[in-house]
């Protein structure tokens, strides 16, 4: 039972225009969510998170945004750079009971020069 | 700053052998996770520890047994390798437990013929 969903597997996006992820969730639980980025042949790391106590966090150029009530959370990249072009998994967990990160399948972005 | 290294990078392993992952990290980070990214899929947890001597079952542990004696080390071992065990391994550990970012290492490619 996938409770992180990525149902886009790719998106193609232009140098300079904006770059959008999605990812829902079915657990209400969940009050902490993460966006990873993935190269090829490499470990996930570490994007941008956001905490349930908030809708909106922004890093530079990364935006993630969270709609509880929808249980969705995106994540924007503005301007879409090159280098940009890889794996983008969301992630949730609910903190401090124990649990572990619940990870969606993944979004390939390309961005074209 | 190493951060997590997993060993090997590749392995080819026959239906029944046996073999061990490697995990060390060097952040004196007290959680420790073990996950397997199948194609097409998100990151699947297969076990995780709370600090040395402690170890718990994640989502698809079957097959697979861990211990952690020390801070810096989690191996993770297959017994009787199986097909059905084909994956990427990642590795990773993160200072609070569901908490906040974890790091990964760079993956074990395993195919099992």
């Amino acid at each position: 039972d996938q409770q992180v969903k990525q149902n886009s597997p790719s998106l193609s996006v232009q140098e300079g225009r904006i770059s959008i992820l999605n990812c829902d969730y079915t657990n209400s639980m969940f009050d902490y969510f993460l966006w990873y980025k993935k190269y090829p042949a490499e470990g996930p790391t570490f994007l941008i998170s956001i905490s349930s106590i908030k809708d909106k966090n922004e890093d530079g150029r990364f935006t993630v945004f969270l709609n509880k009530s929808a249980k969705h959370l995106s994540l924007h990249i503005v301007p879409s750079q090159p280098g940009d072009s890889a794996v983008y998994f969301c992630a949730a967990s609910v903190r401090n009971t124990g649990n572990q990160f619940y990870f969606g399948t993944g979004t390939s972005l390309t961005v074209i020069p | 700053n190493a951060g997590v290294t997993q060993t090997p990078k590749f392995r080819i392993l026959k239906i029944g052998q046996s073999m061990t992952l490697q995990c060390t990290q060097d952040m004196n980070h007290n959680y420790m996770y073990w996950y397997r990214q199948d194609p097409g899929m998100g990151l699947k947890l297969i076990y995780y520890s709370v600090g040395a001597g402690i170890t718990d079952k994640g989502e698809v542990p079957n097959g697979y047994n861990v211990s952690r004696s020390t801070t810096e080390d989690f191996p993770l071992r297959l017994e009787l390798a199986a097909p059905s065990q084909t994956s990427v391994y990642f590795c990773a550990s993160s200072y609070f437990l569901g908490g906040t970012e974890a790091f990964f290492g760079q993956g074990t490619r395993l195919t099992v013929v």
